[in-house]
């Protein structure tokens, strides 16, 4: 595709119950990421993925979250027993690989947690 | 932990003047880069500077790097209304397998 999509565009949940946010990188990049961001802060990395394989999930917050990545393409990242803490807007990206610096984000899944 | 801090938090100026963010960082980087954010939503890269350089030029930006201060700034000339949006300095984890992120500073630039 043209860019980086993500679904669903918003989310609202209720407390304890479990979310999946889909990111459909652009085509060929090897590398996907995907970040999280507070209502008026940075963004706060969580997952790296090269391929399928993650080798750095070290922003993950808790066991709670997952994500996993298929074809070397879309990735989903999975919230299980949503907390209110959790309402954030959840980005993605990708990039070429690690010798391409630049990431390109999708337009995010806002996740609001009842 | 974040490693890149914007100042100032919030700017507002007319149209046509100048804007100068500011960002400050820990540790040893190769790269820094200038990403801007409309309505709290995805993200666009403006520009990247290399550890080895010191200013760099995108049409209406101008990114320079002081590594011996850590420290980066944007500035945008003849800012437009469009301009409006919050503007973040990132750089690179030391694995290289993500982007440290500041809290970054929103711009408003009023007709």
């Amino acid at each position: 595709g043209a860019g980086v999509s993500q679904s669903p565009s918003n989310k609202v949940t209720e407390k304890g119950k479990d979310v999946e946010l889909r990111c459909d990188p652009i085509s060929g990049h090897t590398a996907l990421y995907w970040y999280r961001q507070r209502l008026g802060q940075g963004l706060e990395f969580l997952i790296y993925f090269q391929g399928n394989s993650a080798p750095d999930k070290s922003g993950l917050p808790s066991d709670r979250f997952s994500a996993e990545r298929t074809g070397e393409s879309v990735s989903t990242l999975t919230i299980q027993r949503t907390q209110q803490e959790d309402s954030a807007v959840y980005l993605c990206a990708s990039s070429q690989g690690l010798n391409d610096e630049t990431q390109y984000f999708g337009p995010g899944t806002r996740l609001l947690v009842l | 932990s974040q490693q890149g801090e914007e100042d100032p938090q919030a700017l507002s100026i007319q149209e046509g003047e100048n804007a100068t963010m500011n960002c400050s960082y820990k540790t040893s980087i190769n790269n820094l880069q200038w990403y801007r954010q409309n309505s709290g939503r995805g993200l666009v890269h403006l520009i990247l500077i290399r550890s080895n350089e010191r200013e760099k030029h995108s049409g209406r930006l101008r990114v320079t790097l002081d590594t011996s201060k850590k420290s980066s700034s944007l500035l945008i000339t003849a800012s437009r209304a469009a301009d409006t949006a919050s503007y973040f300095c990132a750089t690179d984890n030391q694995a290289g397998t993500a982007l440290i992120f500041g809290k970054g500073t929103t711009l408003s630039v009023s007709s």
